[in-house]
């Protein structure tokens, strides 16, 4: 089955630790995402990435970081300078052309203590 | 930045009968929007879309009424199930990026 696979689902950290959250596609798309998502507010975008080794900064980047090494993956880092870093990300991917649908992935939980 | 808001955060509906999901856009020049489907603690399945050109499209059980006029899009379920039990929201093709709404709490009552 084609999809996104996004892990771990639950991850924990402590305050000051860098932490990457995994995401994979299988849908051959070349556009990649992330979003965060917190209660009471719609999905707020953090980067994106079109093409292997090229990437955009969203509304919210500070404090996060990506890489786009393969077509298949784009890794998230959530970084000590992120202040408020608690929250359920999630990963997204699409066809370039315009008015292309984003596909999800399951999310990923995190919880910084 | 863009907004895209909704109504009603939270509807509660009959088994079987219709759910109208409404949702308001900010920027006329939007040409394409989706409609998602977020169950707890899962990442949000496409449901349908449109673009501008179109003022309804349908799918199975599902509509999507798109009104340029007044900037607003609803979505229609038909015969509501339980399995319908979701947050959804709609989302708006900006200039470059996706704007999403804070999405509305669809409960069925069996």
């Amino acid at each position: 089955d084609g999809g996104i696979t996004q892990s771990p689902k639950y991850l924990f950290r402590k305050e000051g630790q860098n932490v990457t959250l995994s995401c994979e596609q299988n849908l051959n798309h070349d556009a990649m995402y992330w979003y965060r998502q917190d209660p009471g507010q719609g999905l707020r975008l953090i980067y994106y990435s079109q093409i292997v080794n090229d990437f955009q900064k969203g509304d919210i980047a500070e404090g996060y970081s990506v890489s786009r090494e393969k077509k298949e993956s784009f890794p998230l880092t959530v970084t000590s300078a992120q202040k408020n870093p608690t929250a359920f990300y999630l990963c997204a991917s699409s066809l370039v052309s315009y008015n292309s649908p984003l596909h999800f992935g399951n999310g990923t939980r995190l919880t910084v203590t | 930045g863009e907004s895209v808001g909704l109504h009603l955060p939270t509807l509660s509906v009959q088994e079987g009968d219709n759910s109208i999901i409404n949702c308001a856009y900010s920027n006329s020049a939007s040409d394409y929007f989706i409609w998602y489907k977020q169950e707890s603690g899962k990442g949000p399945q496409f449901i349908i879309d449109i673009r501008s050109n179109m003022d309804k499209r349908q799918g199975q059980r599902v509509t999507v009424l798109l009104n340029k006029t007044v900037k607003h899009l609803s979505l229609q379920i038909a015969a509501t199930q339980p399995g319908d039990s979701a947050v959804y929201f709609c989302a708006e093709l900006g200039f470059n990026q996706f704007y999403f709404g804070t999405g509305t709490s669809l409960t069925v009552i069996p």
